[in-house]
C-alpha cells in the first residue's frame, strides 16, 4: 500500500509568521512531489512541484525534499489570511506525467489576522 | 479551452440509479485523470486515459464504474446502480505528456 501521510491539523499561525507543513511517503520509488492548495468547496490548485533533493523557492513558498528520509515539506513565509486552506501533499511514482497522484489527507492551515 | 470543464456541478441520484459525469480536458492535453474525493479530503485515483485509450484503471471499482474518452467528445465517468458510499466529489484532471495535472471544478454526487 503506497501511502502519503500528513498531519491533519488544524495548524494555526498568526499573520506574518512562517507556516511549516510536512509530509512523508512510503514508496522509495516516488519520483515527483507536489503541493496543492484546496479552498473549501473548490478544486486543488498546484502551488509547488519538486523533483530532486533540496529546496525550491517560489515567492513566499519553499518546498523541501529529502528522499533519504522520504520527507517533503512546504514553508509559507509571511503567512496571510488568504493562505488559510487545506494543503495537500501529492506524490507520483513515475517520472513522467503519466502516473496518477497519490494524495495525503491534507493539512488544514488557519492564518489568524 | 484553458480550463478543465466538468458537468454537471451537482448531481443527485437515488440509490440504484445511474449517474454520468462529464469532463472536457484543457485543449491539447492528452492525459485525463479521474479522482474521487470523499470525507472532505481523502482523494482516490480511479482511472486515467492517454487520448482515448485507458492508461491506468487500477483504481476503478469495475463492477459498477466505467469511463470513456472518445475523440471530439467530453470524457465521461458512469456509475451504474449508485450506492450511498458513491457520494463524493469527482474531480477530473488533465495534463500534457510532460506537465502538471490541472484539476476541474469537480462534480458533487449525492446518492440518497
Amino acid at each position: 500500500q503506497k501511502e502519503v501521510e500528513q498531519n491533519s491539523g488544524p495548524l494555526s499561525v498568526p499573520e506574518g509568521a512562517i507556516a511549516s507543513l510536512n509530509c512523508t511517503y512510503s514508496d522509495r520509488g516516488s519520483q515527483s512531489f507536489f503541493w496543492y492548495r484546496q479552498y473549501s468547496g473548490k478544486s486543488p490548485e498546484l502551488i509547488m512541484s519538486i523533483y530532486s533533493n533540496g529546496d525550491k523557492e517560489d515567492g513566499r513558498f519553499t518546498a523541501q525534499l529529502n528522499k533519504a528520509s522520504q520527507y517533503v515539506s512546504l514553508l509559507i513565509r509571511d503567512s496571510q489570511p488568504s493562505d488559510s486552506a487545506t494543503y495537500l501533499c501529492a506524490v507520483r511514482l513515475q517520472g513522467g506525467s503519466q502516473g496518477n497522484l497519490i494524495f495525503g489527507k491534507g493539512t488544514k492551515l488557519s492564518v489568524k489576522p | 479551452g484553458e480550463e478543465v470543464a466538468q458537468t454537471p456541478k451537482h448531481l443527485v441520484r437515488g440509490e440504484g440509479q445511474k449517474a454520468k459525469l462529464y469532463c472536457a480536458p484543457i485543449k491539447g492535453h492528452s492525459y485525463v485523470f479521474w479522482y474521487q474525493q470523499v470525507l472532505k479530503n481523502e482523494f482516490k485515483f480511479l482511472i486515467s486515459f492517454q487520448n482515448e485509450n485507458v492508461f491506468d484503471e487500477t483504481g476503478m471499482p469495475k463492477e459498477r464504474f466505467s469511463a470513456k474518452c472518445l475523440p471530439n467528445s467530453p470524457c465521461s465517468l458512469e456509475i451504474q446502480a449508485t450506492k450511498l458510499e458513491d457520494s463524493a466529489v469527482y474531480f477530473c484532471a488533465s495534463s500534457l505528456p510532460s506537465g502538471y495535472q490541472y484539476f476541474g471544478p469537480g462534480t458533487r454526487l449525492t446518492v440518497t
